[in-house]
């Protein structure tokens, strides 16, 4: 099966800054690769798929890009809301894997 | 708009099996495909598999041999029943939505808030 990973697995950021997470797989997966957010006590939410498209509702400071086996998101300028875990996962075949997180917490 | 909502035991004991389900609002099970998904305390997400209104399945390798899923369409729910449990399947489970009604191949945009399960005896 394929592996995913992410890195780092968690950083810590201010208000404003720039944050790209990565997130690796063990194959390549194309461009099958989902993003989400999971905030402290809440349930998982879809940021983007198909490894750069955004979900309807997600603001345009979230990006994707990345395609084969390296992928990347970005959050532009960090808001109070984005601290949170990310989690990548990948649905080219099943299992659709998820990476194992990556914690943004406050500086 | 989509809501899901998951039911469940609560507390089941060492051995025992639990079975949860997932009632589908808003739309019809046969438009999509279906997951579950479950998060330990403190642990990332894990997938378990999904299903089909057809009855398709897959589950995913580490559970397989304790795993079924299950689809009741008059009732508009799907379900999971997982065997043998032990205190490592406390968790967090999850139902989800995936792909569409001819493919799995998409992210999960509509999650249920999710029912607790804690084994123990």
């Amino acid at each position: 099966d394929i592996q995913m990973t992410q890195s780092p697995s968690s950083l810590s950021a201010s208000v404003g800054d720039r944050v790209t997470i990565t997130c690796r797989a063990s194959q390549d997966i194309a461009n099958y690769l989902a993003w989400y957010q999971q905030e402290p006590g809440k349930v998982p939410k879809l940021l983007i798929y198909d490894a750069s498209t955004l979900q309807s509702g997600v603001p345009s400071r979230f990006s994707g890009s990345g395609s084969g086996t390296d992928f990347t998101l970005t959050i532009s300028s960090l808001q109070p809301e984005d601290f949170a875990t990310y989690y990548c996962q990948k649905y080219n075949s099943a299992p659709f894997t998820f990476g194992p997180g990556t914690r943004v917490d406050f500086k | 708009q989509v809501q899901l909502q998951e039911s469940g035991p609560g507390l089941v004991k060492p051995s025992e099996t639990v079975s949860l389900t997932c009632n589908i609002f808003g739309d019809s099970i046969s438009n999509f495909f279906w997951s579950w998904i479950r998060q330990s305390p403190g642990k990332g997400l894990e997938w378990l598999g999904y299903m089909h209104h057809s009855g398709g399945t897959y589950y995913s390798p580490s559970l397989r041999s304790r795993l079924t899923m299950s689809v009741d369409t008059s009732q508009n729910q799907f379900s999971l029943r997982l065997t043998s449990v032990t205190a490592a399947d406390t968790a967090v489970y999850y139902c989800a939505r995936q792909g569409n009604s001819w493919s799995p191949y998409f992210g999960l945009d509509v999650w249920g808030q999710g029912t607790t399960v804690i084994v123990s005896s």
